[in-house]
């Protein structure tokens, strides 16, 4: 399976853009790249997922590297609920299960 | 809300007990998942169900027992546990088993063995 690795932690101050990274070098042309939060005390949350194009939603951004090798996690507008531990995922048919990672966990300064 | 929910929030027991962990999903997923995530380690997939069958196991020890009598709930069955089994017990649901989907998760069972 193809792993990926992420910072076990961040920093940012409040209203300001967030860019968590992720490498996955040894993504596959199939692997869609899934990016889940989780919040204190709850379970995971889907932030956004994309394959090769960059991809925005009303929580986040997705910029994906041209080779696919890494990509980068954009919170345009950091607020202190968005401090949590962030997973970046790979998932691809035949092999649908989404396996977690540790993540990065953003601390948000006020 | 999530639309899945898990009952109860939190369970203690001795390791002689026998408990059942509960999940219900109002979202008409056709799949359905339990997590085990360790204090200070990854979530574990335990168990899958794509239509009520189950699709995978990934080694788990016999004292947790899933059942899934249709789609929308999911039961873990708890006996004889050990200690090392504390942790938060997560539910989660998609439409199908299939890379694009989403992941819906409970807020969890937080379980302590005694």
């Amino acid at each position: 399976d193809a792993k990926t690795t992420q910072p076990n932690s961040m920093e940012s101050n409040e209203e300001e853009p967030v860019h968590l990274p992720c490498n996955h070098s040894t993504i596959s042309g199939t692997d869609y790249i899934h990016w889940y939060r989780q919040l204190p005390s709850q379970g995971p949350e889907y932030v956004i997922h994309g394959l090769t194009s960059n991809v925005n939603n009303r929580m986040a951004s997705l910029a994906i590297a041209e080779d696919r090798k890494s990509s980068t996690l954009i919170l345009h507008r950091a607020t202190l609920r968005d401090a949590a531990v962030y997973y970046c995922i790979l998932a691809n048919f035949g092999n649908e299960k989404l396996t977690f990672g540790t993540g990065t966990r953003l601390t948000i300064i006020p | 809300e999530t639309g899945v929910t898990q009952t109860p929030r939190h369970l203690v027991m001795g390791m002689t007990n026998k408990k059942s962990l509960k999940c219900e999903q109002h979202l008409g997923h056709n799949a359905m998942y339990w997590y085990k995530q360790s204090a200070k380690k990854p979530l574990e997939l335990m168990f899958v169900y794509n239509f009520k069958e189950q699709t995978e196991n990934n080694s788990v020890p016999s004292r947790f027992s899933p059942e899934c009598p249709n789609s929308s709930h999911l039961f873990l069955h708890l006996h004889t546990l050990q200690p090392e089994d504390s942790a938060l017990y997560l539910c989660a649901s998609s439409q199908l088993r299939d890379p694009r989907e989403k992941l819906f998760f409970g807020s969890g069972t937080q379980l302590s063995v005694l």
